[in-house]
């Protein structure tokens, strides 16, 4: 099935710098890429999501891109805020009738005053 | 629109005892999904359902787990008997189609 691992773990920025998560996929037949956001003692949130037969998506200060051929895709956060501090997943599926999502790990983004 | 409702929110029980979790997911979404957030662990999937029908269970750590759609409005996951490495946050998910899957707000479940 789909394994998805992402990087860093933990990751510290200084508010107003930018953000780089990124998540690596093994199943090249996937085709539909969610990142979701949780806050502490909530539930996971999708904050951006992109399809395979799309390069890059933007919303505001959040992009998503994705890398087929080396079967990775990343969210850049711009101009980070302290509200941006959460943990973020990122998740795959194949679609296809089948809307299973395998989710990563999680990174822990923790936005510095 | 109202999003994923689940009940109850918190539910502290002792070991042995039969737990109940109930989900009713967002109206005209065609999948359900059942997850356990952990620390350890991470976000597992459970089970989900398409039309009311399970399509894979194999996330079910064991037979002491088990879930049911009876309509497309309702569904519920059941522990019977709960052990205290039961305890975790368990998240119901609705999805259409290949669309986004959106979270209910989670019950967290402590067995003692």
């Amino acid at each position: 099935g789909e394994n998805v691992e992402q990087h860093p773990s933990t990751l510290s920025v200084q508010e107003g710098d930018s953000a780089v998560i990124k998540c690596t996929y093994s199943d090249s037949a996937s085709n539909y890429f969610p990142w979701y956001k949780q806050e502490l003692g909530k539930r996971p949130q999708l904050i951006i999501d992109i399809r395979s037969n799309v390069g890059e998506k933007k919303d505001q200060r959040i992009a998503v891109t994705l890398n087929k051929t080396a079967k990775h895709f990343s969210l850049h956060i711009t101009e980070t805020q302290p509200e941006d501090s959460a943990v973020y997943f990122c998740a795959a599926s194949t679609g296809g009738g089948n809307n299973r999502l395998a989710f990563g790990k999680g990174n822990q983004v923790v936005v510095i005053p | 629109d109202a999003g994923v409702i689940q009940s109850p929110r918190h539910e502290v029980t002792e070991m042995g005892q039969e737990v109940t979790l109930r989900c009713k997911p967002i109206s005209g979404h065609d999948y359900l999904f059942w997850y356990r957030q952990t620390m350890m662990r991470g976000l597992e999937l459970l089970i989900y359902f398409n039309n009311n029908v399970p399509i894979d269970d194999s996330g079910m750590p064991e037979d002491r787990f088990s879930a049911k759609m009876p309509n497309a409005s309702f569904s519920t996951l059941k522990i019977q008997p709960s052990e205290p490495r039961d305890s975790a946050v368990y998240f119901c998910a609705s999805g259409r189609g290949t669309d986004t899957q959106y979270f209910g707000p989670g019950t967290r479940l402590t067995v003692l």
